[in-house]
């Protein structure tokens, strides 16, 4: 299958500071990208969905000036933390999909996850 | 609108036993379902999906899983555990445009005893 690659796999900041994380398609052009938060034993809930070259749209209760979203290319979406606390230390997970329209891709592509821990 | 129900959080099998994972489904259109797989502090891996071919759907790693339309039911099965199964296994849904975003359930975590 197609391969999402998400960088850090872990990352430690400190509280107050801003964390980028990115998600590349590496062998497809990805139309669009979703953003996912799972916290500890729980499902994964999601915060935005961004489509190349334009906003991201913000499921209900996610603020989208503190998470961060841009997908400036057809392989690069990014996830801004800003001024991080430790209520937003969990695990996040983006995922790609291609095609646009009636030609979408019903699948969807997983990064590894990242974990962020804001001490 | 869509949602996913996994009837069970914890499954508990003993390694070269069956593995039965259930999933039940809603969806206002055909819908696209999958079956994830994820080891802890991963990401999650595709096993299989249905995307309104053969509704027995084979899989990676001895997976398959069968849609039932009367029944609103995509379980996922495997003839015989293995200890390296032991992991969160999801249930998503997506409608068949491919418009909607993914609806997970809120997974099952299979535990494989020796």
């Amino acid at each position: 299958g197609a391969v999402v690659s998400q960088h850090p796999s872990r990352v430690i900041c400190k509280s107050g500071t801003s964390v980028k994380i990115e998600c590349r398609s590496l062998d497809f052009q990805a139309t669009t990208m979703f953003w996912y938060r799972q916290f500890p034993k729980k499902s994964l809930m999601l915060m935005a969905t961004s489509n190349e070259g334009s906003k991201a749209t913000y499921e209900q209760g996610v603020e989208k000036d503190k998470f961060l979203i841009n997908h400036a290319s057809l392989t690069l979406s990014t996830l801004t933390v800003t001024s991080a606390h430790p209520e937003d230390s969990s695990f996040y997970i983006c995922s790609a999909r291609g095609g646009s329209g009636a030609n979408m891709n019903t699948e969807a592509f997983f990064g590894q996850g990242t974990r962020l821990t804001v001490v | 609108a869509q949602s996913v129900t996994q009837l069970d959080s914890h499954v508990s099998v003993s390694e070269g036993t069956p593995v039965l994972l259930r999933c039940n489904y809603s969806s206002s259109y055909s819908p696209s379902l999958f079956w994830y797989v994820q080891h802890p502090n991963k990401g999650l891996q595709l096993l299989l999906k249905y995307t309104s071919a053969a509704t027995l759907v084979k899989g990676i790693n001895g997976f398959e899983a069968e849609f039932k339309k009367s029944e609103t039911s995509f379980h996922l099965t495997k003839p015989s555990a293995h200890m390296s199964d032991a992991a969160e296994y999801f249930c998503v849904v997506s409608d068949m445009r491919g418009y909607s975003t993914l609806t997970f359930g809120k997974g099952t975590m299979l535990l494989v005893s020796p």
